[in-house]
């Protein structure tokens, strides 16, 4: 099981652009969730999709947008980028178990604007 | 606002003594508690958890204690071994069934020989 992969590992773009960035879940896993990492800082939600919708966000603006796909893989999609945006971009795919949840995070996507 | 706070970015401890990794919440409607730990390069790898009805759980040399009046939690790691160097992240959520996180900023441990 290779775990949860995301492509590209590294990523450069001009401001105003546009990314998309890709999630394979764990096997096994149905819901997918991303998280934005700073430098210095810790990993904050911007949203979980499951069941091909997104089913929590946090506080992003719209420009950052996902899709979640029948085998449960995932895209970040984000518009007009900006230098703020440059960020370690980290999927997590998860599921329920008794009591709770599995939960595995990939090694992430770095994006730099420039 | 920083719901979930690490307000020690890093720590160093000798290999054999006790690693003491501290988190302060705000959030009073946080029910699930987590640790994290990053290597570089790597994503964040879950280490140990505990619930708001608990206040201490234990796993192997890692032992999460909660204060929920306090609102503190903190990891301890004993003995440390050089191969806990890594990032460690708080993180917390405000229902076990959830796994939308808030993450603290992060302590660097560094265990030296």
């Amino acid at each position: 099981d290779a775990g949860v992969t995301q492509s590209p590992t590294h990523l450069i773009k001009t401001r105003g652009q546009q990314v998309t960035l890709r999630c394979s879940p764990k096997s096994g896993h149905d819901t997918v969730s991303w998280y934005q990492q700073a430098l210095g800082q810790g990993p904050q939600f911007i949203f979980q999709y499951y069941e091909e919708e997104e089913r929590q966000r946090g506080n992003f603006p719209d420009r950052f947008s996902g899709h979640q796909f029948p085998n449960y893989s995932s895209e970040l999609n984000v518009n007009a980028l900006l230098l703020g945006d440059s960020a370690l971009y980290l999927c997590a795919s998860s599921r329920e178990l008794a009591g709770g949840y599995e939960q595995y995070f990939g090694p992430g996507t770095r994006l730099t604007v420039t | 606002d920083q719901q979930v706070k690490q307000n020690s970015p890093s720590l160093s401890v000798q290999e054999g003594r006790i690693s003491i990794l501290n988190c302060d919440y705000t959030n009073s409607m946080f029910d699930y508690f987590l640790w994290y730990k990053k290597y570089p390069a790597e994503g964040p790898t879950f280490l140990i958890s505990i619930s708001s009805i608990k206040d201490k759980n234990e796993d192997g040399r890692f032992t999460v204690f909660l204060n929920k009046s306090a609102k503190h939690l903190s990891l301890h790691i004993v003995p440390s071994q050089p191969g806990d160097s890594a990032v460690y992240f708080c993180a917390a959520s405000e229902d076990y069934n959830t796994d939308k996180l808030i993450f603290g900023t992060g302590t660097r441990l560094q265990v030296f020989p």
